[in-house]
C-alpha cells in the first residue's frame, strides 16, 4: 500500500512569491492535515482538511491556506512568501476524522525562500 | 498551555531497553498522548498512542502515570535503526497536535 506522498520534494522562492505544495494521501484516508517544521524545531499545525472542508487551522496568517479535493488529495498554497517561511513542510493522513487517529506521514516538501 | 517536556538527549546500548521518559503536567482529561519519531530528512513515523491505560504494539510500548502527568515510552530491545528524535505529542480534541521539542536517541553499538 503506497503511504503518503507530497511534491515537490524541494522547492526554491524568492520573497513575494506564491508556493503551492500538494499531497496525497494513503488510500482511503479522509483527513488530510499539513504542519510546518521550521529547522532544529518541533512541527507547528497549520491546516486539517476532511471530507474536503477545512476543519481547523493553527495560529498562521491568511497566507496560507488550502483546499483538499474530491479525490482527497490537498494542496497547500503559501501567498507572498517570507523568509522566514523557509521550512520542511509535512502533510499527514488519518483514516477517520477522530482525534484519537493515528496520522501517518509524508516525507514533506522542504521550502527555500531567498 | 498545554505542552510536553522530553530530556534533549539520551544514549542507549544495542539489544538493550530504552525508556523514554514524557512529562506533559498540564494534559486534559481529553488529550491522547502520541509518540512520533523522526529520521533525518524523512517525515515523522507513528509510533504509539494511549490515553489512559497502558499500551503494546510490535514497535514499543507505553506506560502512563495514573495521573497522566507523564509518560514512558518503552522500546524493547534497542538496534542501531532506532536512533531517531522522539516526539511525545499531545493530542487535543480539535485535532491539534502540541508537540514536544523531542529527545535524540543515540544507540550504541
Amino acid at each position: 500500500e503506497a503511504g503518503v506522498t507530497q511534491s515537490p520534494t524541494h522547492l526554491i522562492k524568492t520573497r513575494g512569491q506564491q508556493a503551492t505544495l500538494r499531497c496525497s494521501p494513503i488510500s482511503g484516508h479522509t483527513s488530510v492535515y499539513w504542519y510546518q517544521q521550521a529547522l532544529g524545531l518541533g512541527l507547528q499545525f497549520l491546516l486539517w482538511y476532511d471530507e474536503g472542508e477545512e476543519r481547523n487551522r493553527g495560529n498562521f496568517p491568511p497566507r496560507f491556506s488550502g483546499r483538499q479535493f474530491p479525490n482527497y488529495s490537498s494542496e497547500l498554497n503559501v501567498n507572498a512568501l517570507e523568509l522566514e517561511d523557509s521550512a520542511l513542510y509535512l502533510c499527514a493522513s488519518s483514516p477517520r476524522a477522530g482525534y484519537g487517529e493515528t496520522q501517518y506521514f509524508g516525507p514533506g516538501t522542504r521550502l527555500l525562500v531567498l | 498551555d498545554a505542552k510536553t517536556t522530553q530530556p534533549n538527549s539520551m544514549e542507549s546500548n544495542e539489544e538493550e531497553p530504552v525508556h523514554l521518559p514524557c512529562n506533559h503536567s498540564t494534559i486534559s482529561g481529553t488529550d491522547y498522548i502520541h509518540w512520533y519519531r523522526q529520521l533525518p530528512s524523512q517525515g515523522p513515523e507513528y509510533v504509539i498512542h494511549g490515553l489512559t491505560s497502558n499500551v503494546n504494539n510490535r514497535m514499543a510500548s507505553l506506560a502512563i502515570a495514573e495521573d497522566r502527568k507523564s509518560s514512558t515510552l518503552i522500546l524493547h530491545r534497542a538496534t542501531l535503526r532506532d536512533a531517531a528524535v522522539y516526539y511525545c505529542i499531545l493530542r487535543k480534541p480539535n485535532y491539534q497536535l502540541i508537540w514536544g521539542a523531542g529527545t535524540k536517541l543515540i544507540i550504541k553499538p
